[in-house]
């Protein structure tokens, strides 16, 4: 059974670092990417970015680059989304989902997600 | 403002049949397959339709999906109050190179 088990909640300070995880397990880790998605309070998903954890691979929404930073560990099975610098509005439930591509991109699986707070 | 445009609300009573539009563009359903979600508060999303009208393993043939030029929609038959959610679709943007959504649309069943 393919399943992605994220990190748990987080309760930050604007200013503050972070780095959320995401662990797969029952497949091929490392011939799937991963995708992160954030849904912000009340309102709809969005895509921030998708990692290839054979090669390290790195695509970004233009929404996204250049604020938080994606990255794999295939020898942990685990991928990883952080912040240098968090921000209030990153105030968000953060989603990790398995990306199928060989008959169009779809997400087949999703971890539970991660509910990041960021206080001012 | 999403790349993909659905309407915030729709609603139906228990047994209806109701659809779910969803549109788009060249770059993304124009010249990819339309997948969607169906996402219930406080659980993670889940994959309902993917490839325009391919049902996951275990997802009821109540949904159906389909898709014409540049628009694409969601078809619930047989509407029963745990379909209450929001459901979400979602391409693949050539222009963009990554995952688009709509904005979703929230289907309530009175």
């Amino acid at each position: 059974e393919v399943q992605l088990v994220q990190s748990g909640a987080e309760v930050k300070k604007s200013g503050e670092s972070l780095k959320i995880s995401c662990k797969g397990s029952g497949y091929s880790f490392s011939s799937y990417w991963i995708g992160w998605v954030r849904q912000m309070p009340g309102k709809g998903l969005e895509w921030m970015g998708i990692i290839y954890p054979g090669d390290s691979d790195t695509t970004y929404s233009p929404s996204f680059q250049g604020q938080v930073t994606i990255s794999a560990d295939k020898s942990t099975r685990t991928a990883y989304l952080q912040w240098s610098s968090l921000k209030a509005s990153d105030t968000a439930m953060y989603y990790c989902a398995r990306l199928v591509a060989t008959s169009g991109n779809y997400f087949d699986s999703w971890g539970q997600g991660t509910l990041v707070t960021v206080s001012s | 403002q999403s790349v993909l445009t659905q309407p915030p609300s729709a609603s139906g009573t228990p047994g209806q049949r109701v659809t779910i539009s969803c549109s788009g563009s060249g770059p993304n359903i124009g010249s990819k397959t339309v997948n969607w979600y169906q996402h219930l508060p406080g659980t993670a999303p889940k994959l309902l339709i993917y490839s325009n009208n391919q049902r996951p393993s275990g997802v009821p043939d109540r949904f159906s999906g389909s898709k014409s030029g540049t628009s694409a929609s969601l078809a619930i038959s047989g509407l029963q109050s745990e379909d209450e959610a929001d459901y979400y679709c979602a391409s693949w943007d050539d222009s963009l190179h990554g995952v688009v959504f709509g904005g979703g649309t929230k289907l309530t069943v009175l």
